[in-house]
């Protein structure tokens, strides 16, 4: 079956700009999480969505990133006034969720250079 | 605090050889551990994961990993590595909705 996707596979942007990332979990999975990855670093926690409501908002790390979700299928995530330390890969995962449902599936990522 | 710790950023080891990447955790409860995998312009793909029961768990491409309680440890190992295991590779903890993961060993296959 279809696994999880991300568009754009690569975005290049200037410094100041708004960029908008795409997130299309695996169909019927309740849960789907946001990630950074810069260049040579672990993963970085973003954002939880279970269903289209955010339990845990605590890893955005700044007011200028926000995210959204329709009910329990694609997420958003916007990243406005994008600045130069925002380069990085941006990884979705979506779980089926609920109790005892803790395994991850990730998408291929979304590679941003902000210039 | 919950954490993970990977001691080794990178490891190198020749095709062949036997392997073992480290994994530390901190967890006030339970915890559910798990090992991913992710090659060069990839996302993560899972290799193996605990829960609970036999310590001992089997993974796919032939890796297993030990969760060791008393020592916090959940440690990744293959037999034989091959030329197409060089990737990063994260451990990861949880115990309820989000996942904490470690910052990653990569690894080099000699050949």
């Amino acid at each position: 079956g279809a696994g999880v996707s991300q568009s754009p596979s690569n975005k290049v942007t200037e410094k100041g700009k708004d960029v908008e990332l795409r997130c299309d979990p695996i169909s019927g999975h309740t849960a789907l999480y946001w990630y950074r990855q810069r260049l040579g670093q672990g993963l970085e926690f973003l954002i939880y969505f279970q269903g289209n409501s955010a339990p845990d908002k605590s890893g955005l790390p700044s007011d200028r990133f926000s995210a959204e979700r329709t009910g329990e299928s694609v997420s958003t995530l916007t990243i406005q006034r994008t600045q130069q330390e925002d380069s990085a890969v941006y990884l979705c995962a979506s779980a089926p969720g609920g109790v005892g449902s803790y395994e991850q599936y990730f998408g291929p990522g979304t590679r941003l250079t902000v210039t | 605090a919950q954490s993970v710790t990977q001691p080794d950023i990178h490891i190198t080891v020749s095709e062949g050889a036997s392997l073992e990447l480290r994994c530390n955790y901190s967890y006030g409860a339970t915890p559910y551990l798990f090992w991913y995998v992710q090659s060069p312009g990839q996302g993560l793909q899972l290799l193996l994961k605990y829960f609970s029961g036999d310590t001992l768990v089997q993974g796919i491409k032939g890796f297993e990993a030990e969760f060791k309680r008393s020592q916090s440890s959940f440690n990744l190992r293959k037999p034989s590595v091959h030329w197409s295991d060089a990737a990063e590779y994260f451990c990861a903890v949880t115990g309820g909705d989000k996942i904490i993961f470690g910052k990653g060993t990569r690894l080099h296959i000699l050949p």
